[in-house]
């Protein structure tokens, strides 16, 4: 069965940046789409984007231009990192698994807050 | 973008009744939808996937339905592990966009 696992830091400061892995267990990490989702308190789930096995990338153009993903299949893990943070980007951060496009299996989320 | 409108957000049932949470869409989108079942402190775990396939594992008392711009998850014969947060996502295009969640509580 294919677990997902985030880790990073629970606490970060404003304007710094934002750095999370995910570890992927009993399956490769290859023919698959891996994403990010975040889901701030209260609100509803926004996607981030997603990082092909290959490395090609895909992301919400709302935040493009603050995030960067990469994967390392060596290691079986992928990251995101997003930039220049704010309040607002204080969130549960989940990684997934897409296949053919549909989020089928989740990591259990991790809190990220963002405070100066 | 692809805006999702889900309602209703909060839902009271009792178990052994039938609910049906609606999702509309601001454009078509086919079948491309999933519905997700989230309980507090987990993460969602996959319900539903092209409208109406249950994912492997999912009891039969779930079902989807819809096409096009509406779409709806319907719950029969509620057991008490149902009543959780349930969310529609659209995998039409990009960005992935998701509903604001509907919560079914026990009445």
């Amino acid at each position: 069965q294919v677990q997902l696992q985030e880790s990073g830091p629970g606490l970060v400061k404003t304007s710094e940046t934002l750095s999370l892995t995910c570890t992927v267990s009993g399956g490769s990490i290859s023919p698959y789409y891996w994403n990010w989702i975040r889901q701030p308190p209260g609100e509803r789930l926004e996607w981030i984007g997603y990082i092909f096995y290959s490395g090609s990338t895909k992301y919400n153009p709302s935040l493009d231009s603050r995030v960067t993903m990469s994967v390392d299949t060596s290691k079986n893990q992928f990251s995101l990192r997003l930039d220049s943070v704010t309040a607002a980007d204080t969130a549960v951060y989940y990684c997934a698994r897409a296949d053919y496009d549909v989020l089928d299996h989740w990591g259990q989320g991790t809190l990220v807050t963002v405070s100066s | 973008v692809i805006w999702v409108t889900q309602s209703p957000s909060f839902l009271s049932a009792s178990t052994g009744d039938t609910v049906t949470i609606t999702c509309r869409m601001s454009q078509g989108i086919s079948k491309y939808l999933a519905w997700y079942q989230q309980k507090p402190g987990k993460a969602p775990d996959l319900l539903i996937y092209a409208a109406s396939t249950l994912q492997s594992g999912v009891p039969s008392r779930f079902s989807g339905s819809g096409s096009g711009t509406d779409f709806t998850l319907s719950i029969s014969r509620l057991q008490t592990e149902d009543f959780a947060t349930y969310y529609c996502q659209q995998y039409y295009n990009f960005p992935y966009t998701f509903g604001q969640g509907t919560k079914l509580e026990i009445k």
